[in-house]
């Protein structure tokens, strides 16, 4: 079965950096897509970033030049480095398989959160 | 942007027909798809994908969910609600970047 396992969160400053990792099984994993997609605390949905399976990338506006999305295939580990981060990126962070730009199969996700 | 527009809330009656919508700015339909996808979120958990391309179901996904709709205008139906059902639901586009989604639909019970 697909399985997409995240990591890395946690409660970090503003203006610090955090790494996230998301854990595949089940797939091909270098044969797909990947995507970052974010929820605020009681909010909807937000998609945050993509990688193709031949690692080209794009970023929603917002965290344009502030995050870097990446990936080893090699690991089956797709990756979201948030740098200089704001109280606004607090939100629970899913990683998740792409179809033709939908999403497919989801992580359970990752809590965010950016406090001093 | 691409904007999605679904209404807060629902309330229905279990064993009733649930009708969600949702709005694109524009069209988000090409001449072989349409490119708009349900997801639903239960409290607490991630979501998950409902239908696809307007009218496509997911795999495991009951068929009490349907899907219809082009250009702008899509629907999600759920018939008959279950109490399992209760959860907001979400419309995507995949038309255009950025990847934008609705503001989701709470499905309550009446």
């Amino acid at each position: 079965a697909v399985q997409l396992v995240e990591s890395g969160g946690g409660l970090v400053q503003p203006g610090k950096s955090l790494k996230l990792s998301c854990s595949a099984s089940g797939f091909t994993f270098s044969s797909y897509g990947m995507h970052w997609i974010r929820q605020a605390p009681g909010k909807g949905l937000d998609w945050v970033a993509y990688i193709s399976s031949s690692s080209g990338t794009v970023y929603a506006d917002a965290v344009k030049e502030r995050f870097t999305i990446s990936r080893d295939n090699a690991k089956n580990t797709l990756y979201l480095q948030l740098n200089s981060l704001k109280s606004e990126d607090t939100a629970i962070y899913y990683c998740a398989r792409s179809f033709r730009y939908y999403f497919d199969y989801w992580g359970q996700g990752v809590m965010v959160t950016v406090s001093s | 942007d691409i904007v999605l527009t679904q209404s807060p809330a629902l309330a229905v009656s279990l064993g009733q027909r649930a009708t969600i919508s949702c709005r694109a700015s524009q069209s988000v339909s090409t001449s072989s798809y349409n490119l708009m996808h349900w997801y639903q979120q239960k409290p607490g958990q991630q979501p998950k994908l409902l239908i696809y391309d307007a009218s496509n179901l997911a795999s495991s996904i009951p068929a009490r969910f349907s899907g219809s709709g082009s250009g702008t205008d899509f629907t999600l139906t759920i018939n008959p609600v279950q109490a399992d059902d209760i959860a907001t639901y979400y419309c995507q586009q995949s038309r255009e970047l950025p990847l934008t989604f609705g503001s989701g639909t709470k499905l309550e019970i009446k």
